[in-house]
């Protein structure tokens, strides 16, 4: 099957930095979704994409289809944006509908 | 107020009992998928529904059932055949028409069996 794989695993940073998160992704896809799982579990949508760029406030993501990877720009972070971000992707030639397969994760601490 | 719940929040079971999650959506999404997800890892497939009265096994299958007697609802059985139960499982819901399927997730549940 597909192979998701999200670069760093974790990431430390001060209040107001910015960052970058990775995904690599193994074959053809025709749906790639950023989360952001809080510490209470719940999976909030960030982004549909893909392809091509979305920005939402200080988030936005840049999917490069042909290359098989996607990038989350998270620019002046705050301490709410701690958490872990996953990537996940529906490969294009899958055979189960639909499914989601993820990638592992990045925990990201934001320090104040 | 649209959305996927899921209920309950927290559930505990003795080994050997059967149990059962619900999911329940108001998006009039067709699409209908249960994950789970174990202590620092992403999510997996156990089953998938695509429309009323039909599902399909994930990943993970084995040891869960499934039923989708309406749009609305898309409930979970863990069964005793399932060897490591204690997991936080989610469901989420997504459209299916014009080849669109962002899916969207409810709260989850966490069950421990002891």
């Amino acid at each position: 099957g597909i192979q998701v794989e999200q670069s760093p695993p974790d990431l430390i940073l001060q209040e107001g930095a910015n960052s970058t998160l990775r995904c690599n992704f193994s074959d053809s896809v025709n749906n790639l979704q950023w989360f952001h799982q809080n510490p209470w579990g719940q999976l909030i949508n960030l982004f549909y994409i893909p392809s091509g760029t979305k920005q939402n406030g200080r988030l936005s993501a840049t999917t490069v289809a042909t290359e098989r990877y996607s990038l989350l720009y998270i620019s002046s972070s705050q301490t709410t944006d701690s958490g872990v971000y996953f990537c996940a992707v529906v490969n294009a030639g899958g055979t189960s509908y639909g499914k989601l397969t993820f990638g592992q994760g990045t925990i990201l601490t934001v320090h104040p | 107020d649209g959305g996927i719940t899921q209920s309950p929040k927290y559930l505990f079971r003795k080994e050997g009992q059967n149990v059962t999650l619900s999911c329940e959506q108001n998006l009039n999404h067709d699409a209908m998928y249960w994950y789970r997800q174990d202590p620092g890892q992403g999510l997996r497939l156990i089953y998938y529904s695509q429309i009323v009265n039909d599902f399909q096994k994930g990943d993970i299958a084995e040891g869960y059932s499934v039923s989708r007697e309406k749009k609305e609802s898309f409930p979970l059985t863990v069964t005793s055949a399932q060897k490591n139960p204690t997991a936080f499982y989610l469901c989420a819901s997504s459209r299916t028409t014009a080849g669109v399927y962002e899916q969207y997730f409810g709260p989850g549940t966490r069950l421990t069996v002891t």
